[in-house]
Formats: C-alpha cells, sequence, structure tokens
C-alpha cells in the first residue's frame, strides 16, 4: 500500500531564500508525481507533473525532481516571496493511473 | 480552455440528512472524473474516479455514493449524512487515459451538524 510522507509539515522562511520541500513514498512503482499548491481554502493548483521516466520538471522558479529508486522527489523553491506562502502537496498515482495517494502537505510561510 | 466547476461552495446539512454534490467540466472531452475529501489536518482520500459516463470505481467504503450520468458530470451522493462525512471535498479531472495531469475545482466544504 502505496504512502506519501512529506517533511516538513511546516516552514517558515525569509523572502529571497531558497528552500526545498521533500516528499517520500513507499512503493516506488508509480505511474508520475505531481506537486500542487493549495491556499486555504481552496481548491489545488497543479504546479509539477514528472512522469516515472523523467527525472525533473521545471517550470519558472520551481524544480521538483523524481528518485524512484529512493522514493524521494524534492520541490525547489528558488528566491521565495510571500506569494509563495500556501501548503504545498504532493501525489504519487500508481501504475494503473488512478489511484493517487497525496501527503499531508508542507506548510510554507514566506516573511516579507 | 477548460474549466471545472463545483456547487454549492458551502453546505451546512443535519445529520441523517441527504447529500448531492455536483461538479461539472468544460471544455473537454472523455475526462476521467474524480471525487477526494480533505478532512481537518489530513491529505486528500480519493473516494471515486470514472473513466466514463456510468463507470465508477469506489476507494473508500463509506456512506458514500458517486454517479457520472454525463460525460461531463459528477454527482456525490449519500441517503443519510453522518458526523464524520464533514470536510471539503473536491473535484478534479484528467484528460483521460491513465496517468495525467489533474486539474482540481474550487471545491465544496461540507459541515454536517
Amino acid at each position: 500500500k502505496q504512502e506519501v510522507t512529506q517533511i516538513p509539515a511546516a516552514l517558515s522562511v525569509p523572502e529571497g531564500e531558497n528552500l526545498v520541500l521533500n516528499c517520500s513514498f513507499t512503493d516506488s512503482a508509480i505511474y508520475n508525481l505531481q506537486w500542487f499548491r493549495q491556499d486555504p481554502g481552496k481548491g489545488l493548483t497543479s504546479l509539477l507533473l514528472i512522469q516515472s521516466s523523467q527525472r525533473e520538471q521545471t517550470s519558472g522558479r520551481l524544480n521538483a525532481s523524481l528518485d524512484k529508486s529512493s522514493g524521494r522527489s524534492t520541490l525547489y523553491i528558488a528566491a521565495s516571496q510571500p506569494g509563495d506562502s500556501a501548503t504545498y502537496l504532493c501525489a504519487a498515482t500508481n501504475t494503473g493511473g488512478f489511484k493517487t495517494i497525496f501527503g499531508a502537505g508542507t506548510r510554507l510561510f514566506v516573511k516579507a | 480552455s477548460q474549466t471545472i466547476h463545483q456547487w454549492p461552495a458551502t453546505l451546512v446539512q443535519p445529520v441523517g440528512s441527504p447529500l448531492s454534490l455536483e461538479c461539472t467540466v468544460e471544455g473537454t472531452s472523455n475526462p476521467n472524473l474524480y471525487w477526494y475529501r480533505q478532512a481537518a489536518g489530513r491529505g486528500l482520500q480519493l473516494l471515486f474516479y470514472s473513466v466514463g459516463i456510468g463507470q465508477i470505481s469506489s476507494e473508500v467504503p463509506q456512506n458514500l455514493s458517486a454517479s457520472r450520468p454525463q460525460d461531463r458530470q459528477f454527482i456525490l451522493s449519500s441517503k443519510k449524512l453522518l458526523l464524520s462525512d464533514s470536510g471539503f471535498y473536491l473535484c478534479a479531472w484528467d484528460r483521460g487515459g491513465a496517468g495525467n495531469e489533474q486539474y482540481f475545482g474550487p471545491g465544496t466544504r461540507l459541515t454536517v451538524t
């Protein structure tokens, strides 16, 4: 049974700092791994999706990596801004392609 | 462009009452559709997914059911709500097939009193 863990649960950093959010999963037989952002009381916004055959994806100041063999993914945020404050969720989809397991999220606060 | 709608945005219902939450997707055909629940302080839990009209897969045995009467319509229902059904319900879609990027709706906040 797939389990997804995110560390840390919460993070507070000053504006401008580069930071890394961690995600680990127990079953390496995944179809893909996706990172989302969730603002309080809102739905999820897709940030990056990494297919199982890929090692990383980049979008603007965001870079996500995937290491299937170790069961880990990281989300790197460069030059953080107060607008980056949100909860970041990672999610692993199984090899069937439909069952997605989410981590509990990392709550990020970027101080101005 | 594609858009996903959910309604209502918030709902307060007494224990034992019925429930119907609706989700519709615009701008795409034959999407996969998903219902998730996010309980307070917990991660998202997949409840149901559908790969086509009338095709529903249930992931968690519980008090809820789902239906897909039209290609881009997904409904979450209950005949009698429990207190434990309270939570934030999110609908999502992807473009069909397996393992594609999922896009989420704005969610419905359900409080069972």
